[in-house]
C-alpha cells in the first residue's frame, strides 16, 4: 500500500537549533506539498513543488524556512534557526497532477506528519 | 481571495444519529471540492472529492456530499454515525488554471460522536 512517509514523527529542539525535516512521496507522484496545522491558523500551504520544481512557498517565512527536492523522491523542510512559534504539525502530502482537464487524478495524500516542539 | 468556510467548528452528535457538517466556498468558474477527515495524531484522509459530473457524491465509511453552486456549498452528509466517525473533518477547495492541485482548506468541523 503506497503511502507518504515522514521522518522523524517527533522532534523536540531548543531555540535556535537547525530542524529538518524529511518526506518521501509516493512513487510516481509528481508534487509534492507540505502544510504546517497549529490550533490558531489551522491548516497552512507552506510551499508546493511540480517536477521537483518549486512553484509556490509565498506561505513560509523566508528569512528561516526552506524547501528543497534533492531528487524525485525527497523533499526536505528546513527551520534555521527554530523558534518557540514553530511548533506545529508539518504535513507532507503528494499527488500526480497532469493538468489539461486530466483531473481523474486530482488528489493529495497526506503523510503522518511531523510533530515538532521548540523550546 | 479564494476561501472556504466551515460553519461549525464542533459537532456533538449521538450515535446513530445523522449528521450534516456545512461547507461554503468563495465562487469560481472552475472548482474542484475535497472532504478530509483526520483522526487524532494521523494525517488527513481523503472521505470524497467532486471534479464534475453528478453532483451527488458517495465516499468512504458511508458519508455522501452535494454540490450546490448556486449556493456555493458542498456539505457533507452521513444518514447514521458510529462512535469511529468522531474525528476532525476538512473541507477544501482546488480552483484549478495555473495553480491546479492546491487546496485551500476550511479551519475545520470536529465531530464528536457519543454512546
Amino acid at each position: 500500500d503506497a503511502r507518504v512517509t515522514q521522518t522523524p514523527r517527533h522532534k523536540v529542539t531548543e531555540m535556535g537549533q537547525e530542524v529538518t525535516m524529511r518526506c518521501q512521496p509516493i512513487l510516481g507522484h509528481n508534487t509534492v506539498f507540505w502544510y504546517r496545522q497549529t490550533m490558531m491558523q489551522g491548516l497552512e500551504l507552506l510551499a508546493y513543488f511540480r517536477n521537483r520544481a518549486p512553484l509556490d512557498d509565498s506561505g513560509m517565512p523566508k528569512d528561516r524556512f526552506s524547501a528543497e527536492m534533492p531528487d524525485a523522491t525527497l523533499a526536505t523542510l528546513k527551520i534555521q534557526p527554530s523558534e518557540p512559534r514553530d511548533s506545529a504539525v508539518y504535513f507532507c502530502a503528494s499527488g500526480l497532477f497532469l493538468g489539461g482537464g486530466r483531473e481523474d487524478k486530482n488528489i493529495q495524500y497526506f503523510g503522518a506528519g511531523t510533530r515538532l516542539s521548540v523550546l | 481571495a479564494q476561501s472556504v468556510t466551515q460553519l461549525d467548528s464542533q459537532v456533538p452528535v449521538f450515535e446513530e444519529a445523522p449528521v450534516e457538517l456545512r461547507c461554503n466556498y468563495s465562487s469560481s468558474v472552475s472548482v474542484y471540492l475535497f472532504w478530509y477527515v483526520q483522526y487524532p495524531n494521523q494525517g488527513l484522509q481523503l472521505l470524497l472529492k467532486y471534479l464534475s459530473g453528478s453532483t451527488l457524491v458517495k465516499g468512504i465509511n458511508g458519508f455522501e456530499a452535494e454540490f450546490n453552486k448556486s449556493q456555493t456549498s458542498f456539505h457533507l452528509r452521513k444518514p447514521s454515525v458510529h462512535i469511529s466517525d468522531t474525528a476532525e473533518y476538512f473541507c477544501a477547495v482546488s480552483y484549478g488554471g495555473t495553480s491546479y492541485g492546491k487546496l485551500t482548506f476550511g479551519q475545520g468541523t470536529i465531530l464528536t460522536v457519543h454512546p
